[in-house]
C-alpha cells in the first residue's frame, strides 16, 4: 500500500481554519485520496475523499496537488469537538481494506 | 446513513478466559468486514480480513488460533480472543463498506469500538 506522510500534531484556536497536511509522494494512478478522523475512545469516522479534484462536503473540503502527490483537509471554522487525530489513508479504487498511518493529532484551543 | 455497531462496548474478563465481540452491519449487508486493534495513543493495526461464508484472512504476525473470526451472515462478524492475557488487552474496532464496490462509492464505516481488559 502506498503511504501517507502526516505531522504528529497540530494546534489552533476555535473557529479558525485548519489546514491538514498529507504528503503521498508514491500515489499510484488508481488511488483514491481519503480522510477519516476519530474522536477519543471512538471507531473512526469518514471525513471526504477526492481523486483528483477539489473536494467540498458539510464537513470539510479537500484540496488536492495537481501533481497529486500531497493533499490538504480544510477544515474552515474550527470547533472543540474537531478535536481529534486524522489520518489520511489512500485507497485503491473498489478496495475496503484500509491500512493506517501514524495519523494528526489536532488539537482545539477555546 | 449505514451503521456498524459492536457489543459489547467494554468487556473485562480474567486471564486464560476467551472473550467475544460481535460487529453487525444494521442496515446493510457485508460480505466483508475487518477487525482492527488500537493500543492507547497508537494508530489502527489491521488484524483480519472477515469473510462471509469463508476463512478470514490474517495479517502477517496474527495468531489466527487466539484470535478466531466467524462471518456466519451478511450481518454479523465475530471476534473471539482466546485464552486472553492481558497483553491482549486493547481497543478492538471493526469496519465494513456500504454501498457497490466499483470506484471508491462505497463508504467504508466503523464500529464504536470495544475496551477489552483482561485481569
Amino acid at each position: 500500500d502506498a503511504k501517507t506522510t502526516q505531522p504528529n500534531s497540530m494546534e489552533s484556536n476555535e473557529e479558525e481554519p485548519v489546514h491538514l497536511p498529507c504528503n503521498h509522494s508514491t500515489i499510484s494512478g488508481t488511488d483514491y485520496i481519503h480522510w477519516y478522523r476519530q474522536l477519543p475512545s471512538q471507531g473512526p469516522e469518514y471525513v471526504i475523499h477526492g481523486l483528483t479534484s477539489n473536494v467540498n462536503n458539510r464537513m470539510a473540503s479537500l484540496a488536492i496537488a495537481e501533481d497529486r502527490k500531497s493533499s490538504t483537509l480544510i477544515l474552515h471554522r474550527a470547533t472543540l469537538r474537531d478535536a481529534a487525530v486524522y489520518y489520511c489513508i489512500l485507497r485503491i479504487q473498489g478496495a475496503q481494506k484500509l491500512v493506517f498511518g501514524q495519523g494528526t493529532r489536532l488539537t482545539i484551543n477555546p | 446513513g449505514a451503521v456498524v455497531s459492536q457489543h459489547p462496548s467494554w468487556v473485562i474478563c480474567k486471564s486464560g478466559t476467551s472473550v467475544k465481540i460481535e460487529c453487525r452491519s444494521l442496515d446493510f449487508q457485508a460480505t466483508t468486514m475487518f477487525w482492527y486493534r488500537q493500543f492507547p495513543k497508537q494508530s489502527l493495526m489491521l488484524m483480519a480480513t472477515s469473510n462471509e461464508g469463508s476463512k478470514a484472512t490474517y495479517e502477517q504476525g496474527v495468531e489466527k488460533d487466539k484470535f478466531l473470526i466467524n462471518h456466519a451472515s451478511l450481518t454479523l462478524s465475530t471476534l473471539t480472543v482466546t485464552s486472553a492475557h492481558p497483553e491482549d488487552s486493547s481497543f478492538y474496532i471493526c469496519s465494513a463498506g456500504a454501498g457497490t464496490a466499483r470506484g471508491s462509492g462505497n463508504t467504508i464505516y466503523f464500529g464504536e469500538g470495544s475496551w477489552l481488559t483482561v485481569v
